[in-house]
């Protein structure tokens, strides 16, 4: 069985820091990783795609890709109030789904 | 508005009716998923249809659950007989071909009584 594994939080972070948020996944095989962000009561909205080995940054987000140790992670710069949020981490491994992790709540203070 | 639609936003059933819930896919995406959120947990897959094909439907319980998705028109999950345990969000996503990224519409939050 597939399996992607987040620490559930919450994860808090002072206003201006950096947040990292990480992730595990069981598939070897899996190819093609994503962040989504949820608020409470809304639906996922996509963040991050990453697809090789490294980071892939995106303004104040940079994804970061380990296949050999089956993690990704999620680096958000300069955090603000507005990311506070549950960010979920999906992975494919070339089926036809996302498996997606439970999410880690951050929370940022101002 | 590009985005996918889900409707009803809202929909609140007795036990034993029935409830259908429609999604329109992003333009130009022919993949659609349908995923579950219950409360304090994650998302998990239900179903994954192309136009009038079912591709993947192991998530979707074995019973009272059916999904389609016609050569014309929404994608429909209906729940048959909804109990208690039915009540939940259930999201419809988008994809322009499979393993790709999903576009996630606004759910349909059911509530059985």
């Amino acid at each position: 069985q597939k399996e992607v594994e987040q620490n559930s939080g919450p994860l808090s972070v002072p206003e201006g820091a950096i947040a990292s948020l990480n992730c595990t996944y069981s598939d070897r095989g899996s190819q093609s990783f994503f962040w989504y962000r949820q608020y409470s009561g809304k639906s996922p909205e996509l963040i991050m795609s990453i697809y090789s080995n490294g980071d892939k940054e995106d303004g104040r987000f940079t994804a970061q890709l380990n296949k050999a140790s089956q993690y990704v992670s999620l680096l958000i710069r300069d955090s603000q109030p507005s990311d506070s949020a549950t960010y979920l981490c999906a992975v494919n491994a070339g089926y036809s789904t996302l498996t997606f992790g439970k999410g880690t709540m951050l929370l940022v203070s101002p | 508005n590009a985005g996918v639609m889900q409707n009803p936003r809202h929909l609140v059933r007795r036990r034993g009716q029935e409830a259908r819930l429609r999604c329109s896919p992003m333009k130009g995406h022919s993949h659609v998923y349908w995923y579950r959120q219950l409360p304090e947990e994650g998302l998990k897959f239900m179903v994954y249809l192309q136009k009038e094909n079912i591709i993947d439907e192991s998530g979707m319980p074995k019973e009272r659950f059916s999904a389609e998705f016609p050569k014309e028109g929404p994608s429909i999950l209906r729940i048959q007989q909804v109990v208690r345990g039915d009540s939940a969000a259930y999201f419809c996503a988008s994809s322009p071909g499979q393993g790709q990224e999903l576009f996630f519409g606004e759910g349909s939050r059911l509530t059985v009584l």
